[in-house]
Parts: C-alpha cells; sequence; structure tokens
C-alpha cells in the first residue's frame, strides 16, 4: 500500500495521560499536515512540515501538542496531558509540494477517545 | 470564522439524478478549491480540484463550477450513483499558504 498511513487507528486514553501518534507519508511527498476533525466540523489545520521543517502552527495547537518530522520521512503528534476535549479524529495528509498547489492525500485517521 | 461554507448539512437524491452540492466562500485570496469525499471511519478522499482561472473542470462523472464574482462553487454529480452517498467536503487553498481551508461538509445520500 503506498497511500499515508496512520497508527493507531484507535486510541482510547484517560484524561491526563500523553498519547502518541505516528504518521507514515506517501514516500516522495515532501509536504506533511496534520488536521484534527471534531464531529459535524470538516478537518481543521493543526501543522505543517515541508521535509523536516516545521514551517506553520495553528493557534489549535496548544502548547500540549507537539509535533516532528525527524528525518524528512515519518512524523509524530503527540499530545500531553489529554482532555476529553481533545477526542477527535486526528488525520495526517501528505503532498508533494511542488509545481503549484496540489491537492493533498489522507490518511485513514487515528480516532482519540479521552475518557 | 468560517471561510468556506456549506450551508446544506445533507441532501437526499434518487440514483440515476443529479447532485448538486453547494460552496460559498468569503476569502477573497483563496485560488484553488478542491472536493473531497470521506465515508464513515476514513480519511477524506480527492475527488477534483479547481484553479482560479478556470469556471469549470470535468472529470467523468463529476464537474465542479467556480463563479468567482459570486464566491460561489458547486459540485455536480451526475448520475448519481448509491456508492456516491458519503459526506462531501469543499476545501481552499490561497497562493502562499499551504493549508486547506474545510468547510463542514455535506452528507449525500442516494437512494434507490
Amino acid at each position: 500500500d503506498t497511500g499515508v498511513s496512520q497508527d493507531p487507528r484507535h486510541k482510547i486514553t484517560k484524561r491526563g495521560q500523553n498519547v502518541t501518534f505516528r504518521c507514515d507519508p506517501i514516500s516522495e511527498h515532501n509536504r506533511l499536515y496534520w488536521y484534527r476533525q471534531t464531529l459535524g466540523q470538516g478537518p481543521e489545520f493543526l501543522t505543517y512540515f515541508q521535509n523536516e521543517a516545521q514551517l506553520e502552527k495553528s493557534r489549535l495547537l496548544s502548547d500540549r501538542f507537539s509535533a516532528e518530522r525527524p528525518k524528512g520521512s515519518f512524523s509524530t503528534l503527540e499530545i500531553q496531558r489529554t482532555e476529553q476535549g481533545d477526542s477527535a479524529m486526528y488525520l495526517c495528509a501528505s503532498s508533494p509540494g511542488r509545481g503549484g498547489n496540489t491537492e493533498a492525500f489522507f490518511g485513514q485517521g487515528t480516532r482519540l477517545t479521552v475518557v | 470564522d468560517q471561510q468556506v461554507k456549506q450551508n446544506s448539512p445533507s441532501l437526499s437524491v434518487q440514483e440515476g439524478r443529479i447532485s448538486i452540492l453547494n460552496c460559498d466562500y468569503t476569502n477573497s485570496m483563496f485560488d484553488y478549491f478542491l472536493w473531497y469525499k470521506k465515508y464513515p471511519a476514513e480519511g477524506p478522499t480527492f475527488l477534483i480540484s479547481i484553479s482560479s482561472i478556470k469556471d469549470k473542470n470535468e472529470d467523468g462523472r463529476f464537474t465542479v463550477f467556480l463563479n468567482k464574482s459570486a464566491k460561489h462553487l458547486s459540485l455536480h454529480i451526475v448520475p448519481s450513483q448509491p456508492g456516491d452517498s458519503a459526506v462531501y467536503f469543499c476545501a481552499a487553498l490561497t497562493g502562499t499558504a499551504s493549508k486547506l481551508t474545510f468547510g463542514t461538509g455535506t452528507r449525500l445520500q442516494v437512494t434507490l
């Protein structure tokens, strides 16, 4: 499968615990994005990497959230001290990042439930 | 501030008929628009896009129309098929940004 891969697909955690999600983009894509989607809403932008550089972060990304893309390949999104409001679908996407605007390809997402 | 709006949360269409999904935007800097389709428990799947220099783009059963003066775009699906039943998201980009701004989605149900 050469699409965007996310792990785990589902995560249930207790409030206050830390969680980490992984995203493997399409191999030749140098742009990687994280989005969050809650019920009844469209995906909301969280952060974006060009290769290993994190170029933009949304105001939604509080200081409890951190994302990395250490070698410009896979990325991790960590949420520290989870809160019930963090319950959402976390989506990763990648795009080639060349030749002007182009569509982003999404993974299947990680569904986080904080209890 | 909802910059991309999909005012119809749901739409029901009979199989074989045309489905028309609408999207409005407020940011005049948007210059590239995309439609994504999403099934439950899956990520969005890219359907079709249009640049602001065009007013129409067609791909098989899917056609997107852009009216820049009205800041409005629409997705036409014809003929509609039961497998088209999903949530459809409109999204937009500016030339200087890479992030997508999504609408809230329209749930399409194609009935037999």
